[in-house]
């Protein structure tokens, strides 16, 4: 079936360093979420991007969307211990001949930050 | 407090028991949706509802049953489950299901749901 891989599944970085999760798919994407989950928590909606080629920024977070519109990342700047949880990226394939409401998550790139 | 509403928070069930989990939305959007999210496993959808219309079904076994009374519940019923079903289930709701832009997904908090 359809998958959207995301990469590293852990990431373990000191409070200060950068952080870059990546996704990737074998079918172009309609468009691209990003979603955060905190430790016990649920998945919260950070952003979303349409446009091939499309950049988009939230303060320490740069989202970028490829050209060829089957590869996201997300870039966080300087991390801080608050970043810490699960980031998802989610894509809608741009010709599923089924459900074209689903949203194809990827597995999730776990962040831990060392004070 | 996201607009989507989950209760129970915590189920605990043996296998032979019949339960039910509680979705109420209150952002009149006209999709729902549960998913389910294991230690081992990204989020996987379950089923979708668009105005009360069962839209999509993954292949869930016969054991979890929707219901959809109307646009801002959802029922997820529960019956003869599998220690494996342990999970944590999460509905969400979005504005609509296909269109672009209207698809961004408001999760509840969830029901961390576990079968002896």
């Amino acid at each position: 079936g359809q998958q959207v891989m995301q990469i590293p599944q852990y990431q373990h970085v000191q409070e200060g360093e950068d952080f870059t999760t990546y996704c990737n798919s074998s079918t172009t994407l309609s468009n691209i979420q990003w979603y955060k989950q905190r430790p016990g928590g649920h998945p919260v909606f950070l952003i979303q991007l349409v446009k091939s080629g499309e950049v988009k920024k939230q303060k320490r977070l740069t989202f970028q969307f490829g050209e060829a519109k089957k590869n996201s990342s997300l870039h966080i700047t300087a991390t801080q211990t608050t970043d810490v949880g699960t980031y998802f990226c989610a894509g809608r394939i741009l010709s599923y001949g089924g459900s074209q409401g689903n949203l194809i998550f990827g597995k999730g790139t776990k962040l831990s930050v060392k004070p | 407090e996201t607009g989507v509403t989950q209760t129970p928070r915590h189920l605990v069930m043996g296998m032979t028991n019949k339960k039910s989990l509680k979705c109420e939305q209150h952002l009149g959007h006209n999709a729902m949706y549960w998913y389910k999210q294991s230690a081992k496993k990204p989020l996987e959808l379950m089923f979708v509802y668009s105005l009360e219309e069962r839209v999509e079904n993954n292949s869930v076994p016969s054991r979890f049953s929707p219901e959809c009374p109307n646009s801002s519940h959802l029922f997820l019923h529960l019956h003869t489950l599998q220690p494996e079903d342990s999970a944590l289930y999460l509905c969400a709701s979005s504005q609509e299901v296909w269109v672009s832009g209207a698809n961004v997904l408001t999760f509840g908090a969830g029901s961390r749901l576990t079968v002896l």
